[in-house]
């Protein structure tokens, strides 16, 4: 069974610039989180989709956003970049029946120059 | 009383050794507790977690004690292997229509050969 897939890896961007991140969650998964992890300060809740909604958001300001595709995909679109916004961006998905196993890819590392 | 509190820190242990790595919580309300394992480069992947009706789970060699008055759960890692430093992390998770987890800071563990 294939894991939660992440793409790219790596992205590069300039302040002000926006950045798509993009998230395949494992097959049967309908529920895809994302989180933000940067250096020191562990993983922050960013979103969480069900079913193509927005379920739920942590503390983050309007301008990190997403959205859920039929196929349960997902992507996370952060816009007017900021230096602070350099991190880790982790998805993880789960089946919405067992949300408490959340399984995580390998990340996407933004850097903001 | 989001917050989960993480110690210690960094935490070096010789092979074959006990490793144990501690967090504390506030909110009542959680109703999940899992422990995530990270090596670098690579997303958290699930180790082991525990509901709040039992006070201790064992996989292997890796245990979760559990103590509901105290507000505290821990991990052990017993006879610590090298191929076991990585960075671990705690969450707990409240299932009621939040479904996100609240991640501890993070222990980085090394184990020497």
């Amino acid at each position: 069974e294939a894991g939660v897939t992440q793409s790219p890896t790596h992205l590069i961007k300039t302040r002000g610039q926006q950045a798509t991140l993009r998230c395949s969650p494992i097959s049967g998964h309908t529920s895809v989180y994302w989180y933000q992890q940067a250096l020191g300060l562990g993983l922050q809740f960013l979103l969480w989709y069900d079913e193509g909604e927005e379920r739920n958001r942590g503390n983050f300001p309007p301008r990190f956003s997403g959205r859920q595709f039929p196929n349960y995909s997902s992507e996370l679109n952060v816009n007017a970049l900021e230096l602070e916004d350099s991190a880790l961006y982790l998805c993880a998905s789960s089946k919405w029946e067992s949300y408490n196993e959340q399984f995580f890819g390998p990340g996407t590392r933004l850097t903001v120059l | 009383q989001q917050q989960v509190k993480q110690s210690p820190q960094s935490l070096i242990v010789q092979k074959g050794g006990i490793s144990i790595i501690n967090c504390a919580y506030e909110n009542t309300a959680f109703d999940y507790f899992p422990w995530y394992q990270q090596f670098p480069g690579k997303g958290p992947a699930l180790l082991i977690a525990i509901r709040p009706d039992v006070s201790e789970k064992k996989e292997g060699r890796f245990t979760i004690s559990f103590n509901k008055s105290a507000k505290q759960f821990s991990l052990h890692i017993m006879d610590s292997q090298p191929g076991d430093s990585a960075t671990y992390f705690c969450a707990a998770s409240i299932g009621s229509g939040t479904y996100k987890y609240i991640f501890g800071t993070g222990t980085r563990l090394k184990v020497l050969a």
